[in-house]
């Protein structure tokens, strides 16, 4: 058990809805980090937060969308739903807001996952 | 561009039969590497953090080693517990944040 939690488990939706994706992560882990997993594209990195603010960026849709809290749990909204748009999304937590040294490399520990089933 | 590639994509093995799994990349800089292990359906599960060339790290019957264009994932003496998806991982920097870049990963087998 990573610490980092995710709900729901499984998702089923039909397209052109809309759906919310919670992470909680580690205790003390400042960021969240989103990756969706599809058998075609491996694991992508889609958005980080770090203490609230937008980190950094990766190929995000723009109908997806991401926040954190002050409690720092996050969600992930996705919108306008595709059949395409069916994966496992993984939430990340790390302690820090990048990779700047030995001394502090920043691993990153991942949530079980929602599967995302889009009918 | 920063590329991660693993091969083999599959690999299926006997129990007790050593091999590894490679990790080549091509970057503007070494900046370390992580190996995760992943089973199916599940999340990624951290296994090491390489940082420098020449870097050895052990778990169990795993060791990661790293030069300054490929890490190896040495597997000694699996059993089929060991069955998993091994994935590297990319960490990016210079303003990217935490961002990290997956290689598509091996996928490996082990019989008893």
């Amino acid at each position: 058990d990573s610490g980092v939690t995710q709900t729901p488990k499984h998702l089923i939706t039909a397209t052109g809805q809309r759906v919310t994706l919670r992470c909680s992560p580690r205790s003390g882990d400042l960021s969240v980090y989103w990756y969706q997993q599809s058998l075609d594209q491996g694991l992508q990195f889609l958005i980080q937060y770090y203490n609230g603010e937008e980190r950094a960026k990766g190929n995000i849709l723009e109908r997806f969308s991401a926040q954190q809290f002050p409690d720092l749990h996050s969600e992930l909204n996705l919108s306008s739903l595709e059949l395409g748009d069916s994966a496992l999304y993984f939430c990340a937590s790390s302690p820090q807001e990048g990779h700047f040294s030995r001394a502090s490399y920043n691993e990153q520990f991942f949530g079980p996952g929602t599967r995302l089933t889009v009918l | 561009e920063d590329q991660v590639t693993q091969s083999p994509e599959a690999l299926r093995l006997q129990e007790g039969e050593s091999s590894s799994l490679n990790c080549s990349y091509t970057v503007s800089g070494l900046r370390g590497l992580f190996w995760y292990r992943q089973d199916p359906g599940k999340g990624p599960e951290f296994l090491f953090t390489l940082y420098s060339a020449g870097e050895e790290k052990e778990k169990e019957r795993l060791k990661a080693t790293l030069t300054k264009k490929e890490s190896f994932l040495h597997i000694t003496a699996p059993k089929p517990e060991d069955s998993a998806t091994y994935l590297c991982a990319l960490p990016m920097i210079y303003n990217q944040g935490g961002k990290l870049i997956f290689g598509q990963g091996t996928e490996l087998s082990v019989k008893p």
